[in-house]
């Protein structure tokens, strides 16, 4: 089944960075991709990319290109997420999320969620 | 990027009752649509996918239909626990995207 659980909450002032960290278990990490979606108060979903749990291979949202930094570490089973230069409009909610596999095929759809990171930006 | 757009944005409706959200898509995105439901303070959960395909022990008073640009997403007979904000996503083509979103209430 698997489950993804995800570092505390962070409050950072504005240009500063942060890293969330999203750690697996439960399945073999390295069948999965990992991806980032993020949830402003109030507001809907966005999806700031993904990671390949295998080789690490990335795609970013191009919204988000140049600022964000998607990692793994597979002996820990663990993704990480690190956002840059941040600005009060990057307070949000970040979830990680793994892709959902089905024998051999990958859909793009999410089917195990971490609990969420909130992540506020205020000086 | 393709713009997804759900409707309505807010529905009320008792338990029992039969609900249908729609989503529509800025561009033809094929089946490549999934629906998530997300209750306050939780991550989403994830009910359909490949439009009309019900995700492993999500109840079947769910379901999902169409292709193209235009699908529904069904609630058969409403419970409860149903209440939450209920999101299409499309996969189509990067960036994904999803709706705004239709909270769902109990009237």
């Amino acid at each position: 089944q698997g489950q993804l659980v995800q570092s505390g909450a962070e409050v950072k002032k504005p240009g500063a960075s942060v890293k969330v960290s999203c750690k697996a278990s439960g399945y073999i990490f390295t069948t999965y991709d990992i991806t980032w979606v993020r949830q402003a108060p109030g507001r809907g979903l966005e999806w700031m990319g993904w990671i390949s749990g295998y080789n690490g291979n990335t795609n970013y949202a191009q919204k988000f290109q140049g600022r964000v930094t998607m990692t793994t570490d597979t002996p820990t089973s663990t993704a990480y997420m690190e956002l840059r230069s941040l600005r009060s409009d990057d307070t949000a909610v970040y979830y990680c999320a793994r892709r959902m596999r089905v024998g051999a095929t990958q859909f793009h759809a999410f089917d195990v969620w971490g609990q969420g990171t909130m992540v506020t930006v205020s000086s | 990027d393709i713009q997804m757009t759900q409707s309505p944005s807010s529905l009320s409706a008792s338990v029992g009752d039969r609900v249908t959200l729609t989503c529509q898509a800025s561009q033809d995105i094929s089946n490549y649509l999934n629906w998530y439901q997300q209750k306050p303070g939780k991550a989403p959960k994830l009910l359909i996918y490949d439009a009309s395909n019900l995700q492993t022990r999500v109840p079947s008073r769910f379901s999902g239909s169409g292709s193209g640009t235009d699908f529904s997403f069904t609630i058969s007979s409403l419970q409860p626990e149903d209440i939450a904000t209920y999101y299409c996503q499309q996969y189509d083509n990067l960036p994904i995207t999803f709706g705004q979103g239709t909270r769902l209430e109990i009237k």
